[in-house]
């Protein structure tokens, strides 16, 4: 596609709820990226693939959130039992490979909102 | 220290004026700058971007300027216009890994 899509663009569930967030990258990109944008924190890091292999998950908040990629394109963010404190954006990114100096592409996120 | 630390916070410039815009890192691994534009609703777009071997870089209005011994990096954009209104991050780029690593984001409006 043109540029990274996000779906949904907008997400309100019940606390305890498990969501989905999906990150449709730019075609033959083979690195993507999450990142999650609130209020208080900024915008942060979460996990990146390159390909199906996800080599730094170090910013994964807690053992409750989880995601995979499968046939190197799309990927998918897992938020089991959500908590009040997962509200945010959550923003996918897409480069050509990893690595630095490699221009990272964003979607338009998905707004997460935790009832 | 994984921190870029950016200011101000906001920023508010007169239409035609220079927008500064400061940032400061501490971990010598970084080795990559971007500065992202990100207007309400949209996900960050990528500015401009700069290596530490280059003391600047400018791409029309906005520049990037460098100074790798007090590891500190600013963004110029000059004859700022209200279209420029929007959240200025910088970041860096972690030299062993695919991350990013965002300053708090300067929210700048310019007025006309």
């Amino acid at each position: 596609g043109a540029g990274v899509s996000q779906s949904p663009s907008n997400k309100v569930t019940e606390k305890g709820k498990d969501v989905e967030l999906r990150c449709d990258p730019i075609s033959g990109h083979t690195a993507l990226y999450w990142y999650r944008q609130s209020l208080g924190q900024g915008l942060e890091f979460l996990i990146y693939f390159q390909g199906n292999s996800a080599p730094d998950k170090s910013g994964l908040p807690s053992d409750r959130f989880s995601a995979e990629r499968t046939g190197g394109s799309v990927s998918t963010l897992t938020i089991q039992r959500t908590q009040q404190e997962d509200s945010a954006v959550y923003l996918c990114a897409s480069s050509l490979v990893a690595g630095s100096g490699q221009p990272q592409h964003f979607g338009d996120g998905t707004r997460l909102s935790i009832l | 220290q994984q921190q870029v630390k950016q200011s101000p916070q906001s920023l508010i410039v007169q239409k035609g004026g220079i927008s500064i815009i400061n940032c400061a890192y501490e971990n010598t691994a970084f080795d990559y700058f971007p500065w992202y534009q990100q207007f309400p609703g949209k996900g960050p777009a990528l500015l401009i971007a700069i290596r530490p071997d280059v003391s600047e870089k400018k791409e029309g209005r906005f520049t990037i300027s460098f100074n790798k011994s007090a590891k500190q990096f600013s963004l110029h954009i000059m004859d700022s216009q209200p279209g420029d209104s929007a959240t200025y991050f910088c970041a860096a780029y972690y030299n062993q890994g695919g991350k990013l690593i965002f300053g708090q984001g300067t929210e700048l409006s310019v007025k006309p």
